[in-house]
């Protein structure tokens, strides 16, 4: 079945420190891309669509200087969190159309800044 | 704007029992609803994925029902085991741009 991968799992990080996590899919050419943020027993909250070859777009209240998004292949996308804060700690998750309609997941990272 | 709800928020079984999990929209107007598996600290695993002309699917223990009109779906979980404690997510896809908006889930709990 489809697979999308990230990397790293888990990360802590200083403050002021950027932080750039990959998504890749890994059996399968994805040129959308979808990164979400889910806080702890809260759900998934939707960050912003990666296109392949062109700028992402960001959901309302995303700061798109903040959360870096770039997608350079069919199967790649990475965000980058510039200048982590504490309030910047939370599980991100990416999600790649695959077969048959359905969304894969990643397993997602988790971000934890001092 | 689109709200997704899901009851209950949390949700304790013995073994065995036989049990609904709950979805609500308040846009009918949807592509599809999807209900996905989260385990704790990992990523989702898509379950079922009802297209928005359809009115249920089945997959082994798992039957989900959309019924569109109402807002509603319901996941309905059978001979329910222990492995299947997780939280439950639904999702809804608004059209074909492929996001996702996501209800609070229900975790549950099968006690053996």
């Amino acid at each position: 079945g489809a697979v999308v991968s990230q990397h790293p799992s888990w990360v802590i990080c200083k403050s002021g420190t950027s932080v750039k996590i990959e998504c890749r899919s890994l059996d399968f050419q994805a040129t959308t891309m979808f990164w979400y943020r889910q806080f702890p027993k809260q759900s998934l909250m939707l960050m912003a669509t990666s296109n392949e070859g062109s700028k992402a777009t960001y959901e309302q209240g995303v700061e798109k200087d903040k959360f870096l998004i770039n997608h350079a292949s069919l199967t790649l996308s990475t965000l980058t969190v510039t200048s982590a804060h504490p309030e910047d700690s939370s599980f991100y998750i990416c999600s790649a159309r695959g077969p048959q309609e359905t969304q894969y997941f990643g397993p997602g990272t988790r971000l934890l800044v001092l | 704007k689109q709200e997704v709800t899901q009851i209950p928020a949390a949700l304790s079984v013995p073994e065995g029992e036989n049990l609904v999990l709950n979805c609500s929209f308040t846009d009918s107007a949807i592509y599809n609803l999807q209900w996905f598996r989260q385990d704790p600290g990992k990523g989702l695993t898509s379950l079922l994925l009802i297209q928005s002309s359809q009115r249920e699917q089945t997959s082994g223990r798992l039957n989900a029902s959309l019924d569109k009109s109402s807002g509603r779906s319901t996941l309905y979980i059978a001979a329910s085991q222990p492995g299947d404690s997780a939280t439950y997510l639904c999702a809804v896809e608004e059209d074909s741009s492929y996001k996702l908006i996501f209800g609070s889930g229900t975790r549950l709990l099968v006690r053996p």
